[in-house]
């Protein structure tokens, strides 16, 4: 198994408070990337990072942001959470092997917000 | 931008007999293809992979996919399951010069029965 961590596994925070997940890998990977699932809606792209300080926006960026200061960690911040945001979140990280890519997922983190 | 259908949201199979899966995509080009299995409560475990080549790929748990670029189609397939196939399984399709990112479906959940 990829060694890729997410912490916590488990929050239940309130409307409007910051929420910060983790993702930290020891694959020294360049890529990482972070994904909510809802059902009926498979894993959608919310934020990646293509190098150390280097992100940009998925398909469903709004009201989450990242950081990246180290090739092993991707911080994902809900900035004010909401309802909607309640959701499991995976993280996952990639590199160029022979010319194509594939992801490997953590655990995933399951949030709910009240 | 690329996409893709899982057209079965849900599938019930008897043990032993065959399974497959089906998945549509949409892409101007040779996508990189991808299956991913993932059990209750668990991360996504990559079954297989196609980049180029051979159009037939085998993968871990005795799963095959077929890349058919005139239907731009790569079903799963696998000739016998057993109680433990039982999960949601989702095809993902990405670009070469993506970053790496991809687009997943919505997922199928397969349920085997005795």
């Amino acid at each position: 198994d990829a060694g890729i961590t997410q912490s916590p596994r488990h929050k239940v925070t309130e409307t409007g408070t910051p929420v910060t997940l983790r993702c930290h890998q020891t694959e020294n990977h360049r890529y990482m990337y972070w994904y909510r699932q809802d059902p009926g809606h498979g894993l959608r792209l919310i934020h990646y990072s293509y190098g150390v300080k280097d992100t940009d926006k998925g398909e469903v960026s709004d009201g989450y942001s990242v950081s990246r200061s180290k090739t092993e960690d991707f911080l994902l911040t809900l900035e004010s959470a909401t309802s909607s945001q309640t959701s499991v979140y995976f993280c996952a990280i990639s590199d160029s092997l022979g010319g194509g890519y594939e992801q490997y997922f953590g655990p995933g983190t399951r949030l709910t917000v009240t | 931008a690329q996409s893709v259908t899982q057209p079965d949201i849900h599938i019930t199979v008897s043990e032993g007999a065959s399974l497959e899966l089906r998945c549509n995509y949409s892409y101007g080009a040779t996508p990189y293809l991808f299956w991913y299995v993932q059990s209750p409560g668990q991360g996504l475990q990559l079954l297989l992979k196609y980049f180029s080549g051979d159009t037939l790929v085998q993968g871990i748990k005795g799963f095959e996919a077929e890349f058919k670029r005139s239907q731009s189609s790569f079903n799963l397939r696998k000739p016998s399951v057993h109680w433990s196939d039982a999960a949601e399984y989702f095809c993902a399709v990405g670009a070469p010069d993506s970053w790496g990112k991809l687009q997943f479906g919505a997922g199928t959940q397969v349920v085997v029965t005795p």
